[in-house]
């Protein structure tokens, strides 16, 4: 059964520095978006992407944030200076299409900022 | 949309139905009932959703009143491996992103 992928499973990374997030939605999946979780509190909508643009975004998506898709198959998330308050797993998750309204998530990346 | 509340826990013992109540009394026309686990940091995983008939698949079962003002999830033969955070997110069609509450921890007891 297709499924959603990330990497890395863990990330590490140092006050200020940038990250990269992978995700690698499925394949005819058309409508993607992160998500965040910080350690013992609810799921969070970070962003929504859809035809190579951002369809919406929460107050937590600032200007340290962005979302690509570089090439048909990935989808990233970078956070340009990491802060400590970032340190959450991140979940992307994708959907095949605007009338199916099923959002497939991946298995997250652990951000640890030190 | 519209809010939600679930019980915060519920056991069931292995093999028997989980039932999972969800109030939604502001629920207005256009808004479908969606229901996600999250079994221990995966991430939330898709289990059932409708409008206003009762729907079934493979997994699960979901009943929604006639009123639609409040639904059950049924898990009918639960396992040790359906132990996870239910969450009932309650959103117009068209609404891109899901909103997550702090759902109901169902621990499925041998």
């Amino acid at each position: 059964e297709p499924e959603v992928t990330q990497t890395p499973s863990h990330q590490v990374t140092q006050m200020g520095q940038e990250v990269i997030l992978r995700c690698v939605p499925i394949s005819n999946h058309l409508y993607f978006y992160w998500y965040r979780q910080i350690l013992g509190q609810k799921v969070e909508f970070l962003v929504s992407f859809y035809n190579n643009e951002i369809s919406e975004k929460s107050e937590i998506f600032d200007d340290q944030f962005s979302v690509e898709r570089p090439d048909g198959s990935n989808f990233t998330l970078k956070i340009r200076s990491t802060k400590l308050e970032d340190s959450a797993m991140y979940f992307c998750a994708s959907r095949v299409q605007r009338d199916r309204d099923e959002q497939y998530f991946g298995p997250g990346t652990r951000l640890t900022v030190t | 949309d519209a809010k939600t509340t679930q019980p915060p826990s519920m056991d069931c013992a292995e093999g028997r139905a989980a039932n999972l109540p969800c109030n939604h009394s502001t629920i207005s026309g256009n808004e479908y009932v969606y229901w996600y686990r999250q079994i221990h940091s995966q991430g939330p995983q898709y289990i059932i959703h409708g409008l206003k008939n009762n729907e079934t698949n493979e997994m699960a079962s979901l009943i929604i009143t006639e009123d639609r003002k409040s639904s059950t999830l049924i898990l009918p033969h639960a396992t040790l491996r359906d132990t996870a955070v239910y969450y009932c997110i309650v959103k117009r069609g068209s609404n891109y992103k899901l909103t997550f509450g702090k759902g109901t921890l169902l621990t499925v007891n041998p």
